[in-house]
């Protein structure tokens, strides 16, 4: 079981770049999520998804788009990286009617 | 969503027990008490979780006040691992909702050897 694996670790960006960050997961949770860490700063809630071919916003979603076409993987996308962007982001999933979200290892996003 | 309070930062000796508090003044009847932590370099991890009644598992206790305004995750033995950053945070969980967790910036602990 790899629970929950991000790709890509580590990317930089030009401004006005855009990239896809990858979630995926093989425990057949429902529900997925996107955060991202600032230094110093707790997570904070980008977009989150309750199932396949359902998303939602988070607090912190201008910016970002998300697909969940399959239940599986969330894809992050960033049309046009800003270095406001610069984070590490963290995927994490929720299995329906339990308590526990399980993160990935997360992706170190650098964008000049 | 009802907010939590921690410390910045709390210090302990290896061995020793470790008392971190969470205050969450304004939580509502349905809204449990959940604690994660974040090693160096890695995602949080689930540590810990309850309602109303203390709770123990194998990595912490959890003791809430009866008036549920404030609660406490209690490591027995602190080791140089559970170094990290303790978040402390209320969810309307268990009910197959959009489970949100809104994380603060949580409370650093520093593990003396």
């Amino acid at each position: 079981n790899a629970g929950v694996t991000q790709t890509p670790k580590f990317r930089v960006l030009k401004t006005g770049q855009s990239m896809t960050l990858l979630c995926a997961q093989d425990m057949n949770h429902e529900y997925m999520y996107w955060y991202r860490q600032d230094p110093g700063m707790g997570l904070r809630l980008i977009h989150y998804s309750v199932g396949e071919g359902t998303t939602a916003k988070g607090e912190v979603p201008d910016g970002y788009n998300v697909s969940r076409l399959k239940k599986q993987n969330f894809l992050l996308g960033l049309e046009s990286a800003a270095p406001s962007q610069t984070s590490v982001y963290f995927c994490a999933t929720l299995r329906g009617n339990t308590d526990t979200q399980y993160f990935g290892p997360g992706t170190r996003l650098t964008v000049l | 969503d009802a907010k939590t309070t921690q410390p910045n930062s709390m210090e302990s000796n290896e061995e020793e027990p470790v008392h971190l508090p969470c205050n969450h003044s304004t939580i509502s009847g349905t809204d449990y008490i959940h604690w994660y932590r974040q090693l160096p370099s890695q995602g949080p991890e689930y540590v810990i979780h309850g309602l109303t009644s203390n709770v123990n598992n194998r990595m912490a206790s959890l003791a809430i006040a009866e008036d549920r305004k404030s609660s406490t995750l209690i490591l027995h033995r602190a080791t140089l691992r559970d170094a990290a950053v303790y978040y402390c945070i209320l969810s309307r969980s268990g009910q197959g909702g959009s489970e949100k967790l809104v994380f603060g910036k949580g409370t650093k602990l520093t593990v003396n050897p």
